[in-house]
């Protein structure tokens, strides 16, 4: 059970590159989330899902874009990056139902954009 | 909108001493969730405790316990019998189930928590 995994781990792009980052969870959890980790403000949602084939925008969404063709995939991506971008990105899901929806977050994806 | 606020970006304490983050929130509602979470070196979150807003009682995890305040809006952290390994990034965090795809967590700036041997 290798809980959420993202790839790559690191990552350095040109302004104007495209790239991909891919979520994957085995836990068969209905919703994934995708944040961005800026130094001194915290964790701050990019775009979610709350299942598969269906995505939603959260607070910072500008840039991005995401698909859920598979429920244990989750793809963030970035068609034309800029400097700004440079950011961790951390994938996370979570069970629909239940009382409260504990996140589990993967590993991190440090992007630098130059 | 709900907000959470962390005022103490960076702490420290002695190895085995007793050391509180604080964390204070904004929201209207009245049923919510509110959580630590953990960030080491390694950059993994790790979820440290939980607290549901409708119960009185305050959540314990063997060395971490929560106060909760719930009409100050106040949810702060205690780590008793500090270690070095608590040395992290230490984050509060809010969510609302209320409606369906809603549980969005909402997080504060974070706590740089350092455990000196």
């Amino acid at each position: 059970n290798a809980g959420v995994t993202q790839t790559p781990k690191f990552r350095v792009l040109k302004t104007g590159q495209s790239m991909t980052l891919l979520c994957a969870q085995d836990m068969n959890h209905e919703y994934m989330y995708w944040y961005r980790q800026d130094p001194g403000m915290g964790l701050r949602l990019i775009h979610y899902s709350v299942g598969e084939g269906t995505t939603a925008k959260g607070e910072v969404p500008d840039g991005y874009n995401v698909s859920r063709l598979k429920k244990q995939n989750f793809l963030l991506g970035l068609e034309s990056a800029a400097p700004s971008q440079t950011s961790v990105y951390f994938c996370a899901s979570s069970l629909m139902l239940g009382s409260y929806n504990e996140q589990f977050f993967g590993p991190g994806t440090r992007l630098t954009v130059l | 909108a709900q907000t959470v606020t962390q005022s103490q970006p960076e702490m420290s304490v002695q190895e085995a001493e007793t050391v509180t983050l604080s964390c204070t929130y904004d929201t209207s509602e009245n049923n919510y969730y509110l959580f630590w979470y953990k960030q080491p070196p390694s950059r993994q979150m790790i979820l440290v405790i939980r607290q549901e807003a409708y119960k009185q009682q305050n959540a314990t995890e063997n060395r971490f316990s929560v106060n909760f305040q719930k009409a100050a809006k106040s949810f702060s952290l205690k780590i008793s019998d500090s270690q070095l390994g608590d040395t992290a990034m230490y984050f509060c965090a809010f969510m609302n189930p209320l409606f369906f795809g809603n549980e969005k967590l909402t997080f504060g700036t974070g706590t740089r928590l350092t455990i000196i041997p």
